[in-house]
């Protein structure tokens, strides 16, 4: 079963505007969340995280906000520039499973000039 | 090596033949762990090796799947008799340490494997 959501498949953005993605999950053992980028034929790259002791991590033009009574944490991309188009998959994991990290779909995000 | 490495970058086979995919982690990092991507889907979790041992082998679909490293650094991951569902991309990540909890991977490029 999916413990880690993101019922967006894709999002398309203006320049200059803020780019939101959201997941949702269903453990409430998880407490660490992380963004992954992916450019086509590429890996994905690390991109921020944050703790369940927070609720709010930000470095430069990303943030990422975590509301744990909801299960669900989001990404704000603000301004959005075409360079930031790409899949954006959500992960999560539980203290002493760091390394399972369980992936959301991904969005694909389009950032129009 | 700057990054984690995994070749062949796409492999194209018959039903039923077998497949090896190598990983060569980055220099240093103890943790490797194997994910695929199939089409329209997450990244899925097969196995995780700390050194050369796996603890957790949970994630592997079937047992036409083993996966195996060593020297603590090299790792192969074998499909045997390979079916249509097993085309996806056969991702290979390491961490410098295991359970550490900040749970950043490095991811290679992938494996793209396509069985018809």
């Amino acid at each position: 079963d999916q413990q880690v959501k993101q019922n967006s498949p894709s999002l398309s953005v203006q320049e200059g505007r803020i780019s939101i993605l959201n997941c949702d999950y269903t453990n409430s053992m998880f407490d660490y969340f992380l963004w992954y980028k992916k450019y086509p034929a590429e890996g994905p790259t690390f991109l921020i995280s944050i703790s369940s002791i927070k609720d709010k991590n930000e470095d430069g033009r990303f943030t990422v906000f975590l509301n744990k009574s909801a299960k669900h944490l989001s990404l704000h991309i603000v301004p959005s520039q075409p360079g930031d188009s790409a899949v954006y998959f959500c992960a999560a994991s539980a203290l002493g499973s760091g390394y399972a990290l369980n992936f959301g779909k991904g969005t694909s995000l389009l950032v129009t000039p | 090596g700057a990054g984690v490495s995994q070749s062949p970058s796409n492999k194209v086979t018959e039903k039923g033949k077998d497949v090896e995919l190598r990983c060569d982690p980055i220099s240093g990092h103890t943790a490797l762990y194997w994910y695929r991507q199939s089409l329209g889907q997450g990244l899925e979790f097969l196995i995780y090796f700390q050194g050369n041992s796996a603890p957790d082998k949970s994630g592997l679909p079937s047992d036409r799947f083993s996966a195996e490293r060593t020297g603590g650094s090299v790792s192969t991951l074998t499909i045997q008799r390979t079916q249509q569902e097993d085309s996806a991309v056969y991702l290979c990540a390491s961490s410098l340490l295991a359970g550490d909890n900040t749970g950043e991977l490095f991811f290679g490029e992938g494996s793209r494997l396509t069985v018809l």
